[in-house]
């Protein structure tokens, strides 16, 4: 089915420092939306973003919504053991709820 | 507000049986969801139901695929004649059909589904 870029896909970073990662689309959506998933557990929402433009924080997660609304990007800072873990980009044109998820991003952190 | 809970977590069944995963939603959420992802992959759309009414199904259910959501609370997912490429873990999620919430989905810990 179809799915949106996301990247990296992988990244491996000491403790502490800064993560970035961003997603891409080739049509608009109406909201963006990050999640993260743990190894045999479901998605669990992080950040969730409606307006083209908009920026988001959650603690040390910032996240934002692209001007064309094709594209968006978390941002993790200080990174922390229990960062570890599979994040995934979401978005939709539509408000059914019928989400496209990007391959996600594997992060680990080296303590 | 217990979350969205699914069960089994786990289920292996032979090539040919049927298997059925239950989703509680959460129970002010009026949608409801499954999603399928399978390893290294995100989640894909496979239906979703608005209180009792399944509103759209995505090519990726097949015909051995069948969701119900009776009463417009719990939801079953069966398959039927399981086989292999079935093998995957099987989400649920719930969210409010209206307003900004709408695609902000609140998802299950997932039934993972193995076919041998």
């Amino acid at each position: 089915g179809q799915q949106l870029n996301q990247s990296p896909q992988s990244m491996f970073i000491q403790e502490g420092e800064d993560v970035s990662m961003n997603c891409t689309s080739s049509s608009i959506f109406n909201t963006w939306l990050w999640y993260k998933q743990d190894p045999g557990e479901g998605p669990v929402l992080l950040i969730a973003l409606y307006k083209a433009g908009e920026l988001t924080s959650n603690g040390r997660l910032t996240a934002q919504f692209g001007i064309t609304r094709k594209d968006s990007f978390l941002n993790i800072s200080a990174s922390i053991p229990s960062d570890v873990g599979i994040y995934f980009c979401a978005g939709t044109s539509s408000n059914t709820g019928k989400l496209i998820f990007g391959q996600g991003t594997t992060l680990q952190v080296k303590p | 507000d217990t979350g969205v809970s699914q069960d089994p977590r786990h289920k292996i069944t032979k090539r040919g049986q049927n298997v059925t995963f239950r989703c509680d939603p959460i129970s002010e959420h009026n949608r409801l969801y499954w999603y399928r992802q399978t390893l290294g992959q995100g989640p894909e759309f496979l239906t979703y139901f608005q209180n009792e009414a399944q509103l759209e199904k995505s090519r990726l259910l097949s015909d051995r695929f069948s969701a119900e959501r009776p009463k417009g609370s719990f939801s079953t997912l069966e398959i039927q004649r399981t086989e292999q490429g079935d093998s995957a873990m099987y989400l649920c999620a719930s969210s409010l059909g209206t307003g900004p919430g709408a695609n902000v989905l609140t998802f299950g810990a997932g039934s993972r589904l193995t076919v041998l």
